[in-house]
């Protein structure tokens, strides 16, 4: 079956350094994948996709990496603030059935160090 | 645009009592999901509303679980009766027609004592 899952499940950054997350898939027919940022206390927050057709999409300060060969994803975010501070999930949007369904990961804690 | 509205925000309750919690979807959003979210973990999709008709529930207990979408905007997940396990958040999404993004409320958090 499908399943979706993270390298890591804690990242430790300086503020202002470059943050990766890494992600795993399993479904090499998976065709659309999302990254959601989860502050304490809050639901999960788009924050940017990438269709299996892209390599590479930025958004603000945010880039998502595709590598289909070996079936990893990655969210790259620059210059990291405090504000950044969050788990991060990759969550991938496959079907069941007829419907159209996200996985998620297991999430990766992102914490911004002073 | 207001985003999607959930309710309680929290809720403590002991095992074998019933809960239900409330979503209201952002307007005009035809689909709705229901998620459950352990402490640790990813969201688990429980339920998929298309309107007012469940498009999968296949991950719901139906034991224990139900849930609703009579008119086809609000929507509410019942527990009954709860257990420890069930303790967590209960994410509440919904999505429109023409995208592929699902946007999330706050969510419930779930203790059964």
């Amino acid at each position: 079956g499908e399943s979706v899952g993270l390298h890591l499940p804690t990242l430790s950054v300086q503020e202002g350094d470059n943050s990766i997350i890494n992600c795993a898939y399993s479904n090499s027919a998976s065709d659309y994948f999302i990254w959601y940022k989860q502050e304490s206390g809050k639901g999960p927050q788009f924050i940017i996709d990438i269709r299996s057709n892209m390599d590479k999409r930025q958004g603000q300060r945010v880039t998502v990496l595709l590598n289909k060969t070996v079936k990893h994803l990655s969210l790259q975010i620059a210059a990291t603030q405090p504000g950044d501070s969050a788990v991060y999930f990759c969550a991938e949007l496959g079907f069941s059935g007829s419907a159209r369904q996200l996985t998620f990961g297991s999430g990766t804690q992102l914490t911004v160090l002073p | 645009e207001a985003g999607v509205a959930q309710s309680p925000r929290y809720k403590i309750i002991e095992k074998r009592q019933s809960v239900a919690f409330w979503c209201n979807p952002i307007s005009g959003h035809a689909t709705l999901y229901w998620y459950q979210q352990i402490l640790g973990q990813g969201p688990k999709l429980l339920i998929q509303f298309q309107n007012n008709g469940v498009v999968d529930d296949s991950q719901l207990p139906k034991d224990r679980f139900s849930a609703e979408r009579l008119k086809g905007v609000d929507s509410t997940l019942k527990i009954q009766p709860a257990k420890l396990e069930d303790s967590a958040v209960y994410l509440c999404a919904s999505e429109s027609g023409g995208e592929e993004t699902q946007y999330f409320g706050p969510g419930t958090r779930l203790l059964v004592l």
